[in-house]
């Protein structure tokens, strides 16, 4: 069973930085491409980034709004995605999802989301 | 990018009955639209991808049409655990982009 855990959420100040981590089991993580998706209350998800697999070299692409700002990485030895974010907003404030691409640009498996609130 | 409008954003309907969720896109997509269902405690679900190729697992009831700018997702003979939060995403082109969103409530 392909299961996805987020980590490492919370409430963090703006300027400030989290690492987000989502720990994936129940498939051969190092042959997938993965990504970072986030929703802020009411809204549409928004894509922010994802990165390719070895194959692939493990470029990374991402959305102009939170490009220069977040770095996605990943450890296929451990099986997990890391998303760290730095120069934090008020408007980053969401849930994050990690996700596995089935193919290129979608989605077979999402985790369930972890909240992050950036406020003063 | 290629924006996404879905229609409409709420649906109130009856188990038994059913249902269709519109989705265009800004510029023709091909066949390249995927669903997904969204429940509050749960992991998003991926329902339909290529604008009508069921996910396995995904019920039969669950249908996906359309190609170019127009999509539909039709649920026929609603079941419970059918009420909840219906997104559609283009998968044609960098970067992937969702419509806003349809919730479908219980009549």
């Amino acid at each position: 069973e392909v299961k996805l855990l987020e980590s490492g959420g919370g409430l963090v100040q703006p300027g400030g930085s989290l690492r987000l981590s989502c720990a994936a089991s129940g498939f051969t993580f190092a042959d997938f491409y993965m990504s970072w998706i986030r929703q802020s209350p009411g809204k549409a998800p928004e894509w922010l980034s994802f990165i390719r697999n070895k194959a692939n070299s493990y470029t990374t692409e991402y959305n102009p709004s939170v490009k220069g700002r977040f770095t996605i990485s990943r450890d296929d030895t451990q099986n997990v995605l890391y998303l760290q974010m730095n120069t934090l907003r008020a408007e980053d404030t969401a849930i994050y999802y990690c996700a596995k691409h089935r193919t290129v640009y979608y989605f077979d498996y999402w985790g369930q989301g972890v909240m992050v609130t950036v406020s003063s | 990018d290629v924006q996404m409008t879905q229609s409409p954003s709420n649906l109130a309907a009856s188990p038994g009955e059913s249902v269709s969720i519109n989705c265009k896109a800004s510029k023709s997509i091909s066949k390249y639209l995927a669903w997904y269902q969204q429940k509050p405690g749960k992991a998003n679900k991926l329902l339909i991808y290529s604008g009508s190729t069921l996910q396995s697992g995904t019920p039969s009831r669950f249908s996906g049409s359309g190609s170019g700018t127009d999509f539909t997702l039709t649920i026929r003979n609603l079941e419970p655990e059918d009420f909840g939060l219906y997104y559609c995403q283009q998968h044609n082109e960098y970067p992937p982009t969702f419509g806003g969103g349809t919730k479908l409530e219980l009549k």
